[in-house]
């Protein structure tokens, strides 16, 4: 079945780079997506990429797919301490509004 | 614009008891889900829709009921609840064109002793 994997946690200095990683299994996804949920609250999209796309990049945000290893990425560049939450991989699996959704990566940003 | 909203925020149940989670939005979205969050396991689908009229199910659907009487609102009904039932549940809405992005309500607490 369907499977989007994330490592659980990622510690980063502020101004460094962050880089959290995803991998998943359905090779029919149309776009990937990633989300942000700050504590207490629910989930926010952050960007997303179609699937015939290989990088996005938006601001501090690049987003690359590698579909033939079927891994996506987030980087976060200049990263900062109200970047620290909880950060959602998710593949759309057959567009009609069913989302798989990795397990989660939280980013702590330390000064 | 409210987006998508879901009440209450915070429920305590006892074991036995049923109870109805309320979710609605605004935004005319024809696709509506319902996820519960638990630690180290991400969201898990657990009943969507992609109409009014038409409900199936995800990943977890057992011990849930729901149903889409109109676009705007997605209930989801606990009948006999359980201790393992303890989790965040969010509530989201996307579009049929599109990217499909998804607007998540804020979630609601519900802890069944």
């Amino acid at each position: 079945g369907e499977d989007v994997e994330q490592s659980l946690f990622l510690s980063v200095r502020e101004g460094d780079s962050s880089v959290i990683n995803c991998t998943y299994t359905d090779s029919s996804s149309t776009y990937l997506y990633w989300y942000k949920q700050e504590p207490g609250a629910g989930l926010q999209l952050l960007t997303y990429i179609f699937s015939n796309m290989d990088m996005k990049q938006d601001q501090r945000l690049t987003v690359l797919l590698n579909k033939k290893d079927k891994h996506l990425s987030l980087r976060i560049a200049d990263t900062q301490t109200g970047d620290s939450a909880i950060y959602f991989c998710a593949e759309s699996i057959d567009q009609g509004g069913k989302l798989i959704f990795g397990q989660g990566t939280e980013l702590s940003v330390k000064p | 614009n409210a987006g998508v909203t879901q009440t209450p925020k915070f429920q305590v149940l006892k074991t036995g008891q049923s109870m109805t989670l309320q979710c609605a939005q605004d935004m005319n979205h024809e696709y509506m889900s319902w996820y519960r969050q638990d630690p180290g396991m991400g969201l898990r689908l657990i009943h969507y829709s992609v109409g009014a009229g038409i409900t199936d199910q995800g990943e977890v659907p057992n011990g849930y009921n729901v149903s889409r009487s109109t676009t705007e609102d997605f209930p989801l009904r606990l009948l006999s609840a359980a201790p393992s039932q303890t989790s965040v549940y969010f509530c989201a809405s996307s579009r049929r064109q599109g990217s499909g992005e998804a607007f998540f309500g804020q979630g609601t607490r519900l802890t069944v002793v």
